[in-house]
């Protein structure tokens, strides 16, 4: 496709339910990012991919959150056991490598309710 | 302190009015500086960058960077209704892979 796909577009758990969220990057973008955003926030980093590895996972904001990228494509973003404070929107990014300080374009977003 | 600050708004202006969005960072190190839109319910859209000081024209978008003062802002002329939306400032560090956003500022254009 000729964006970024996020998938799915919605997803309510339970609390304590684990989750897993797909990002299908821009073909041949190497480096790829995800975001929380809180309603009524901006979008807060949470992690960073060059192809298959994970070079920061600062914005990460517990052990329970978990991403991969094993074949330096799609990515998951996984959260386990989940709360309330989780539900927010998860965007991903990705760009051409060396590129990020031209700006980058998100996906539609992952909106997690946790109830 | 925040890395980057907008205030929330709602700023309103009358359709054909301009339109002045402010954020200020707190990092000098700061070298790209973003500017998106957001519409209710839909993931930000990148509108306009900036690098260096002084003015930036893209249409009826104008952003505006003064480092000395940590200070970016962005200018819409001619408002219309359809520019009412929440506009998202992001400051990027060099060689650094995250970008820093503000809380957003709330912008309604009335007809």
């Amino acid at each position: 496709g000729a964006g970024v796909s996020q998938s799915p577009r919605y997803k309510v758990a339970k609390r304590g339910q684990d989750v897993a969220l797909r990002c299908d990057p821009i073909s041949g973008h190497v480096s790829l990012f995800w975001y929380q955003q809180a309603l009524g926030q901006g979008p807060e980093f949470l992690t960073y991919f060059q192809n298959e590895a994970q070079l920061d996972k600062s914005g990460l904001p517990s052990d329970r959150f978990f991403a991969e990228r094993p074949e330096g494509s799609v990515s998951t973003l996984k959260i386990q056991r989940t709360q309330q404070e989780d539900s927010a929107v998860y965007l991903c990014a990705s760009s051409v490598q060396g590129a990020i300080s031209y700006g980058y374009t998100f996906g539609s977003g992952t909106r997690l309710t946790v109830v | 302190q925040k890395e980057v600050e907008q205030n929330s708004g709602p700023l309103s202006v009358p359709e054909g009015a301009i339109a002045s969005l402010n954020c200020t960072y707190s990092d000098r190190g700061s070298q790209s500086f973003f500017w998106y839109r957001q519409y209710s319910g839909k993931s930000p859209e990148l509108i306009m960058s900036i690098y260096s000081n002084g003015d930036k024209e893209d249409g009826r978008f104008t952003a505006q960077l003064n480092k000395a003062s940590q200070y970016v802002s962005l200018l819409i002329r001619d408002s219309q209704p359809s520019d009412s939306a929440t506009y998202l400032c992001a400051v990027n560090r060099y060689n650094f892979n995250k970008f820093y956003f503000g809380s957003g500022t709330k912008l309604n254009v009335k007809p």
